[in-house]
């Protein structure tokens, strides 16, 4: 696609509840971002994949929260046993490996636990 | 670790008028990145400028311009001419220049009013 996909975009779920976040990076980019975004803030990183392999998952809270990017492409994002505090907005970016390595960011999926 | 401050939680400024917003940050390391990125209601962050820490001249796009002071460690941004369109939450960030891990360090955001 044109630009960096994100879905849902809004997930409303209840306490205690899985989620996922699916983020479709741009073409040919290896790199890949999620941070999540909690109100009034701004965006805190969680992992960082280079193709299929994390990298860095040194963002990620605690070990509900796990991410994956099988073939290097789409990355999904998995929250288990959700808790109100996980209500954010969780941000997507991709980048190519390298150069200025400028992230193109998606426009997030909202996420409400009530 | 990084460290990225904005001191202005909100600020205002009157159409065709100029805005500096303002950044502080902490960083020992000698070469990195420095942005600021654009936030409207869609959620989708835009890349407004970027300043490269070894360049001394001070990056320029268009209506947007950056007084980079690196021994101050100073990042501030200011909109000319300002248009009811760049209405939006104003966030700075930092990225190291090496390896390749590129992960931003955000600071909390100003949220610009344009007022008409």
């Amino acid at each position: 696609g044109a630009g960096v996909s994100q879905t849902p975009s809004n997930k409303v779920t209840e306490k205690g509840k899985y989620v996922e976040l699916r983020c479709d990076p741009i073409s040919g980019h290896t790199a890949l971002y999620w941070y999540r975004q909690s109100l009034g803030q701004g965006p805190e990183f969680l992992i960082y994949f280079q193709g299929t392999g994390a990298a860095d998952d040194s963002g990620l809270p605690n070990d509900r929260f796990f991410a994956v990017r099988p073939e290097g492409s789409v990355s999904t994002l998995k929250i288990q046993r959700t808790e109100r505090g996980d209500s954010a907005v969780y941000l997507c970016a991709s980048s190519l490996k390298g150069g200025t390595g400028e992230a193109f960011f998606g426009q997030g999926t909202r996420l409400t636990v009530v | 670790a990084q460290t990225v401050t904005q001191s202005q939680p909100e600020m205002s400024v009157q159409e065709a008028e100029t805005v500096t917003l303002s950044c502080t940050y902490d960083t020992s390391e000698s070469d990195y990145y420095l942005f600021w990125y654009k936030q409207p209601p869609s959620r989708q962050m835009i890349l407004v400028i970027r300043q490269e820490a070894y360049k001394q001249q001070n990056a320029t796009e268009n209506r947007f311009s950056v007084n980079f002071q690196k021994a101050a460690k100073s990042f501030s941004l200011k909109i000319s001419d300002s248009q009811l369109g760049d209405a939006a939450m104003y966030f700075c960030a930092y990225r190291n220049s090496g390896g390749s891990n590129y992960k931003l360090t955000f600071g909390k955001g100003t949220l610009l009013t344009v007022n008409p």
